[in-house]
């Protein structure tokens, strides 16, 4: 069973569409994020949820906007895509407050931006 | 702020021999968790080794030891034996009480037959 998993795995778009990304995990985790892993392999963090709520939110633009229906989802949608949004995402969760901080990662989005 | 720095974006090691990686970090909290994650062509985020900043004894799993040094913020991890399988980039990480991560730079591990 895939622990973190995110859909999809590679999306290629034209500049100015919106799309979104689709995380799910079954750790039951209470805390979920998302990371931006750049051509450099430069990994930032641009968001966090606890228990559906918004915990870190990074300096993104505010075309990034995360979902969290529940606490085993974190959708991010991405509007008016530019070049520069090219990038891997990542999806990772990890239980607040655990012994081990341990943070799970999903297989990452591979986003390219025409 | 809390910064990571790994100061050797590449390095190289022969098959079988051992290799270590460097990490250094700044904050100026007690309680926190370093952790090495490793990144194959694969792209999957593999964790290594996790060390709780209250632990003086090193963390070691298998082929893979870290050298935690507190009072210095040096967290380097060393990789006995290694083998073709390692080759990937190495992230240090650090985690602080409110949960929040920061990465290193990576360090870029081949390995040579």
């Amino acid at each position: 069973d895939t622990a973190v998993s995110q859909t999809p795995k590679y999306l290629v778009t034209q500049m100015g569409n919106d799309k979104s990304i689709k995380c799910e995990q079954n750790l039951g985790h209470d805390t979920m994020y998302w990371y931006k892993q750049d051509s450099k392999k430069f990994l930032k963090i641009m968001f966090s949820y606890n228990n559906k709520e918004l915990i870190i939110n990074e300096t993104v633009p505010n075309r990034f906007s995360p979902k969290s229906p529940d606490k085993a989802h974190l959708n991010l949608h991405i509007n008016s895509l530019e070049l520069g949004d090219s990038a891997v995402y990542f999806c990772a969760s990890s239980q607040v407050g655990g012994h081990d901080r341990e943070q799970y990662f999903g297989p990452g989005t591979r986003l390219t931006v025409t | 702020a809390q910064t990571v720095t790994q100061s050797q974006p590449e390095m190289s090691v022969q098959e079988a021999e051992t290799v270590t990686l460097s990490c250094t970090y700044d904050t100026s909290e007690s309680d926190y968790y370093l952790f090495w994650y490793k990144q194959p062509p694969s792209r999957q985020m593999i964790l290594v080794i996790r060390q709780e900043a209250y632990k003086q004894q090193n963390a070691t799993e298998n082929r893979f030891s870290v050298n935690f040094q507190k009072a210095a913020k040096s967290f380097s991890l060393k990789i006995s034996d290694s083998q073709l399988g390692d080759a990937a980039m190495y992230f240090c990480a650090f985690v602080n009480r409110d949960d929040k991560i920061i990465f290193g730079k990576g360090t870029r591990l081949h390995i040579l037959p």
